[in-house]
């Protein structure tokens, strides 16, 4: 069966503390591993694509990387308008398989 | 390029009623899923909906009925409402069925008492 534990459940970082969120994944045959940010109340804003093992894709302070068992999304120098959940989701069937999430707070 | 919109924003029912919520795709996307997001988890998928016709279902009772139309518009169906269907619904929409990276709306926010 398809599984994705994202870890920590929560991460409380100061402005400019750079740190890395884990995606960890089981799924027979790999078909897109996608990040998607979401603010309280609101749907999820999507990020990132990753298809294998080595890719790494970049936007402002955010930086994903693969591997053939987990992702990483690296934030570097967070501000506190990077606050919010962060999802992560496997491609399972047609759906997208999403982890809890990682809920990310940073205090000025 | 309008993205993906879904209404109500908020709703109130009671237990035992049915409600509909509705979604417009966004432009140039055929295809729209459904998700249900309960209180600090992840969305859980319902079905999916492609060229009018459910093409994936998840783990959920009949009762989660849904229909797609001409315009790539769709509506979830939800009967006989229970408690703990009270969730965020999702709304995401993509540009065919095999396209994996899905866009989704703001939810309807469903509270049944």
């Amino acid at each position: 069966e398809d599984q994705v534990t994202q870890s920590p459940e929560a991460l409380r970082l100061q402005e400019g503390e750079s740190s890395s969120l884990n995606c960890s994944y089981t799924v027979s045959g790999l078909r897109g591993l996608f990040w998607y940010r979401q603010d309280p109340g609101k749907g999820p804003e999507f990020l990132f694509t990753l298809y294998s093992a080595g890719e790494e894709k970049e936007k402002e302070r955010l930086k994903a990387t693969l591997t053939k068992k987990e992702s990483f999304l690296h934030i570097t120098a967070p501000k506190p308008e990077d606050s919010a959940t962060y999802l992560c989701a496997v491609v399972t069937g047609y759906a997208l398989n999403f982890g809890k999430g990682t809920s990310l707070l940073v205090t000025p | 390029e309008t993205g993906v919109t879904q209404s109500p924003t908020h709703l109130i029912k009671t237990r035992g009623q049915q409600v509909t919520l509705r979604c417009s795709s966004q432009s140039g996307h055929n295809t729209v899923s459904w998700y249900q997001q309960a209180l600090g988890q992840g969305p859980q998928f319902i079905f999916q909906y492609y060229r009018e016709e459910e093409n994936g279902r998840g783990n959920f009772p009949p009762r989660f009925s849904g229909l797609q139309f001409p315009n790539y518009s769709s509506e979830l169906n939800v009967n006989a409402l229970e408690l703990d269907d009270s969730a965020l619904y999702l709304c995401a929409s993509s540009l065919t069925s095999s396209a994996y990276e899905q866009y989704f709306g703001p939810g309807t926010r469903l509270t049944v008492t």
